[in-house]
């Protein structure tokens, strides 16, 4: 079935390095990737999207690529600040037609960014 | 800018009793996704709903069913809870109406707790 990995599992970084967490899909007839970031006792956030046409993505400090040949697609984040501390997890959909289908998740990335 | 409304956030019941989850997509989304996520776990589709009708549907017991009303809320409703039904439930809207590119934003969740 379908299936993503998510790597790693935790991440710790002092302030202002980068961060970088990366996912591997399985069907790949997946075309649409977001990155959700969940704080703790809160809903996952929509931080930024990538779909299969394109192979990068930047938001100011965030930025996520997407490597369609080898079924793999990364965060990345710059300049890491104590409040992007959270669980992060990536998810891939089949997306034909309009709204996404059913997201499935990675298993997810606890970061903690040291002051 | 409003999002996703889920009632109620927090639930205690018994085993074997029912219970309802409510939510409230953000305005002008017509697809409404249910999740359930355990403890220290990622989230895990359960059914979704485009226009009143199931779109899809993923690892949801028998025991549970959802529906879609003409105002484009749901109602996940959850009968005979077992100790295993405990976890956080997520509802997430997006839009399939011509808005391409529209992903699924989460709402806050609903925390049950069967004992």
């Amino acid at each position: 079935g379908e299936n993503v990995e998510q790597h790693p599992s935790t991440l710790s970084v002092q302030e202002g390095d980068s961060a970088v967490i990366k996912c591997t899909y399985s069907d790949s007839a997946s075309n649409y990737f977001p990155w959700y970031k969940q704080e703790l006792g809160k809903g996952p956030q929509l931080i930024i999207d990538i779909r299969s046409n394109v192979g990068e993505k930047k938001d100011q400090r965030i930025a996520v690529t997407l490597n369609k040949t080898a079924k793999h697609f990364s965060l990345h984040i710059t300049e890491t600040q104590p409040e992007d501390s959270a669980v992060y997890f990536c998810a891939a959909s089949k997306d034909y037609g309009g709204a996404t289908n059913k997201l499935i998740f990675g298993t997810g990335t606890l970061l903690a960014v040291q002051p | 800018a409003a999002g996703v409304i889920q009632s109620p956030r927090h639930l205690i019941k018994e085993k074997r009793e029912t219970a309802t989850l409510k939510c409230y997509p953000i305005p002008r989304h017509d697809t409404v996704y249910w999740y359930q996520q355990g403890p220290g776990q990622d989230p895990q589709f359960l059914i979704s709903f485009y226009e009143k009708m199931q779109s899809d549907k993923g690892s949801i017991p028998d025991r549970f069913s959802a529906q879609q009303f003409s105002d484009y809320h749901s109602e996940l409703n959850m009968s005979s809870l077992e100790l295993g039904d405990s976890a956080l439930y997520f509802c997430a809207s997006s839009s399939r109406r011509g808005l391409a590119g529209v992903g699924q934003y989460f709402g806050p969740g609903t925390r049950l707790l069967v004992l």
